[in-house]
């Protein structure tokens, strides 16, 4: 059974650092990950897909990798901004029962960017 | 283009009610999957349709159904609602089976 894990739960920096964070999943039969944020009672936002044949995808100041073979994945966001402040979740696209595709997701990080 | 749609944003129902979401995926999305998210659990998968058709589904009781239209819209319906069903409903929409996934806002149920 895939399991995501997200580590720190929660992260607190102050304003124009470079900050790294954390997914790991336990089964590297994936089809792809994907990053998100969520702001406080909203729905998902997507920030970034990486395809399993993939190492890394970048957008502005984002920018993901992936390593199948070890299970991990990273988000680094450069300069980090007070807009920045919100839950992030990775998620891996895997096999599921009847033979189509899943999300499962990790429990998020919480991020927090202090002016 | 308009992005995922779901109505309604909030509701409060009773126990042993039932509730009925709706999703209208992106223009052109033939898939939508629907997952709760608790602050206990975090985001469960509850199912996945395509075309009409149901591809997969969660952990999650008989209570919990769904479906889709032939415009790609998408229910799920929640019978005889027990309090732990109170949780943050969200769908989301791709355009093919791996592809990126684009959420909507959510339905805030709150069972009572």
């Amino acid at each position: 059974k895939q399991e995501v894990t997200q580590i720190p739960a929660a992260l607190s920096v102050p304003e124009g650092e470079n900050l790294v964070l954390n997914c790991s999943f336990t089964d590297s039969a994936i089809y792809n990950l994907q990053w998100f944020r969520q702001d406080p009672g909203k729905g998902l936002t997507s920030l970034l897909l990486i395809q399993s044949s993939q190492r890394e995808q970048t957008s502005g100041r984002l920018n993901a990798s992936l390593d199948k073979s070890s299970g991990r994945s990273t988000l680094y966001i450069a300069a980090s901004q007070p807009g920045d402040s919100a839950t992030y979740l990775c998620a891996v696209r895997v096999l599921g029962q009847g033979g189509s595709e899943k999300l499962v997701f990790g429990k998020g990080t919480k991020l927090t960017v202090n002016p | 283009k308009a992005g995922v749609t779901q109505t309604p944003r909030y509701l409060i129902k009773t126990r042993g009610q039932q509730v009925t979401l709706s999703c209208s995926p992106i223009s052109g999305h033939r898939s939508v999957s629907w997952y709760q998210q608790t602050p206990g659990q975090g985001l469960q998968f509850l199912f996945e349709y395509f075309s009409e058709t149901q591809r997969n589904k969660g952990n999650f009781p008989g209570r919990f159904s769904g479906r889709q239209f032939s415009n790609s819209r998408s229910e799920m319906n929640v019978s005889t609602l027990e309090l732990g069903d109170s949780a943050l409903y969200l769908c989301a929409s791709s355009f093919g089976s791996t592809g990126e996934l684009f959420f909507g806002e959510g339905s805030r149920l709150t069972v009572l």
